[in-house]
């Protein structure tokens, strides 16, 4: 059936060193890959997105890098701040395209 | 706009015992998504709905069903709760389906159940 993978479960990184989350997704018809981040006690909210036609997609300090022939991607973040510490998920879509299959989450911790 | 909004935020039930918990948006997004949380397992769709009267099955339905009567509402139901269904629920809701140009998935503020 269809499964995402994420790695690690869990990442912790100094302030200012970069993180990388590697997602890895089974169905070739995926087309459509976000991120969420959610904070502690909160609901998750997409921080970036990409899509099948795209092979990176910057915003800030985040960027997103996605490898279709291997299938996997990965978010990338620089410069890290502590505010950055939650549980980031990825995502993608099921064969239908209809809804979003996600990761287990990676919990990130930033230290000052 | 209150965006999505899901009723009520905690509950405890029985073993056995029944109740619905509802999912109202008011973006008039045609898609919803009921999630359930639990630690490690990230989020695993339960059912979702492509638009009003229609639903579908997601990862793990067993357990559970859905209504969609309304095109701002969507209902999860656990007939018979079990130990098993103890988890944090999320709604969400999106205007187009996943693979569309407006997908985004938004996310409700989730109901925490507890079944003993």
């Amino acid at each position: 059936g269809e499964n995402v993978e994420q790695h690690p479960s869990t990442l912790s990184v100094q302030e200012g060193d970069s993180a990388v989350i590697k997602c890895t997704y089974s169905d070739s018809a995926s087309n459509y890959f976000p991120w969420y981040k959610q904070e502690l006690g909160k609901r998750p909210q997409l921080i970036i997105d990409i899509r099948s036609n795209v092979g990176e997609k910057k915003d800030q300090r985040i960027a997103v890098t996605l490898n279709k022939t291997a299938k996997h991607f990965s978010l990338h973040i620089t410069e890290t701040q502590p505010e950055d510490s939650a549980v980031y998920f990825c995502a993608a879509t099921n064969q239908a395209g209809t809804a979003l299959i996600f990761g287990k989450g990676t919990t990130l911790s930033v230290s000052s | 706009n209150a965006g999505v909004t899901q009723t009520p935020k905690f509950r405890v039930l029985k073993t056995g015992q029944s109740m619905t918990l509802l999912c109202a948006q008011d973006m008039n997004h045609e898609y919803m998504y009921w999630y359930r949380q639990d630690p490690g397992m990230g989020l695993r769709l339960i059912h979702y709905s492509v638009g009003e009267g229609t639903t579908a099955k997601g990862e793990v339905p067993d357990g559970y069903n859905v209504s969609r009567l309304k095109k701002q509402n969507f209902l999860l139901g656990l007939e018979s709760a079990a130990p098993s269904q103890t988890s944090v629920y999320f709604c969400a809701s999106s205007y187009s389906h996943s693979s569309g140009s407006r997908n985004e998935q938004f996310f409700g503020p989730g109901t925490r159940l507890t079944v003993l």
